[in-house]
């Protein structure tokens, strides 16, 4: 059974630093990545992704990928009160779980706190 | 777009009562999936289609009906409602299997 695990947390980060947020994945053919936010009573929405070939930055967010160590991590500078929220990270694994292909993590909540 | 849209939002069902979830997705994607969300338990997919007038299983299928007769359309069917499937559903589409999931707003299931 291929996985995707994270940190439950709660990760709290005081106004301005940066939150680091961690995943790992077991399948190792595996080669696109996705980071979803998710606001409490919310559904998740795509906050950015990433394949096998390269890092991806886009405004405060930048997502980074070690395929070494089979792990993708999500970088918020400048972490605001509003990134209060889970992070689910999705990895596409090769090896079609239930033909989606796309698995989800349990996600981690980050608090910053003004 | 409209994108991802289901109703109702939330729903007090008693128990042995049938309902269906309605999901629409104005966005010509060929995939539709049905998640459950438990508190600090992820997503568990529990169907899904990769197009009209086929649908296939997930993780946590037992107690649930799909049927996809339009690529709009997945609805979800709960037959006899049970107080274990109390929890958040949340439809998601996609242009095909491993791209982005785009998802609806969710519907809040009550079982008592």
């Amino acid at each position: 059974q291929k996985e995707v695990e994270q940190n439950s947390g709660p990760l709290s980060v005081p106004e301005g630093a940066i939150a680091s947020l961690n995943c790992t994945y077991s399948d190792r053919g595996s080669q696109s990545f996705f980071w979803y936010r998710q606001y409490s009573g919310k559904s998740p929405e795509l906050i950015m992704f990433i394949y096998s070939n390269g890092d991806k930055e886009d405004g405060r967010f930048t997502a980074q990928l070690n395929k070494a160590s089979q792990y993708v991590s999500l970088l918020i500078r400048d972490s605001q009160p509003s990134d209060s929220a889970t992070y689910l990270c999705a990895v596409n694994s090769r090896a079609n779980q239930a033909g989606t292909a796309l698995i989800f993590g349990k996600g981690t909540t980050l608090s910053v706190s003004s | 777009n409209a994108g991802v849209t289901q109703t109702p939002k939330f729903r007090i069902l008693k128990i042995g009562q049938s309902m269906t979830l309605q999901c629409t997705q104005d966005m010509n994607h060929n995939y539709m999936y049905w998640y459950r969300q438990d508190p600090g338990m992820g997503l568990k997919l529990i169907y899904y289609s990769v197009g009209a007038g086929i649908t296939d299983k997930g993780e946590v299928p037992n107690g649930y009906n799909v049927s996809r007769s339009t690529t709009e359309d997945f609805p979800l069917r709960l037959e006899l409602a049970a107080p274990s499937q109390t929890s958040v559903y949340f439809c998601a589409s996609s242009y095909s299997k491993g791209e982005t999931q785009y998802f609806g707003p969710g519907t809040r299931l009550l079982v008592l």
